[in-house]
């Protein structure tokens, strides 16, 4: 079974923290991606990435940053958290293949104070 | 950018009762088409996928969806519902060789039993 962890189911934060959330996936996958999700808005895709420190913003890269130094691991990091931050934060992954399915992680719920 | 709409956003229903959630996509070329479901406090997780051969896809526990390309519509469908069946549905869309994912909003549905 595919397997994509969290470092943190839940996270409380201050506005202007810098934040980093933590994503490992165990299937040797070349594409990982970072989502937030909004009641009523769906899942939108911050950043992605397709192979070691190489990454592609997505529809809502603006006030996050990534980082992927290892093929297992993304990090997804908002540099001064601010309350409209505050979403539930998917991390996921798949193979190469654009058919390939998309394995998600148990969400982190941050919350921006 | 290619969008993916899904209507009627929340949809309560009976056990039992038929249930079919719509998903139209905007993007005219070859597409790969998703739907995931997310049941309450679980992650979420692929229902069924399609991206060639018989446009009718069955996927897990029941449920199937048609993909009608003259109408660019990828609706989902069960028969017969069960108060198991609640939980949010999203339609999802790429391009054939691009592992980007587009979601719709989502559709929550309640099944009571």
């Amino acid at each position: 079974d595919v397997k994509v962890t969290q470092s943190s189911r839940y996270l409380v934060k201050r506005t202007g923290e810098k934040v980093f959330l933590e994503c490992v996936q165990d299937m040797d996958h070349e594409n990982m991606f970072w989502y937030r999700q909004d009641p009523g808005l769906g899942l939108r895709l911050i950043y992605f990435s397709y192979d070691v420190k190489m990454k592609e913003k997505g529809d809502i890269p603006e006030g996050y940053s990534v980082s992927r130094e290892k093929k297992e691991r993304f990090s997804l990091i908002l540099e001064s958290a601010s309350t409209n931050q505050t979403s539930m934060y998917l991390c996921a992954s798949s193979g190469t293949p654009s058919t390939d399915t998309q394995y998600f992680g148990p969400g982190t719920r941050l919350t921006v104070l | 950018a290619q969008s993916v709409s899904q209507h009627n956003h929340h949809v309560i229903l009976s056990e039992a009762a038929s249930l079919e959630l719509g998903c139209n996509y905007s993007y005219g070329g070859t597409v790969n088409l998703f739907w995931y479901v997310q049941y309450p406090g679980q992650h979420l997780q692929l229902l069924l996928k399609y991206f060639s051969g018989d446009p009718l896809v069955k996927g897990i526990k029941g449920f199937e969806a048609e993909f009608i390309k003259s109408k660019f519509s990828f609706n989902l469908r069960k028969p017969s519902v069960q108060w198991s069946d609640t939980a949010e549905y999203f339609c999802a869309v790429n391009r054939r060789g691009n592992n980007r994912l587009a979601f719709g909003k989502g559709n929550q549905v309640v099944v009571i039993p």
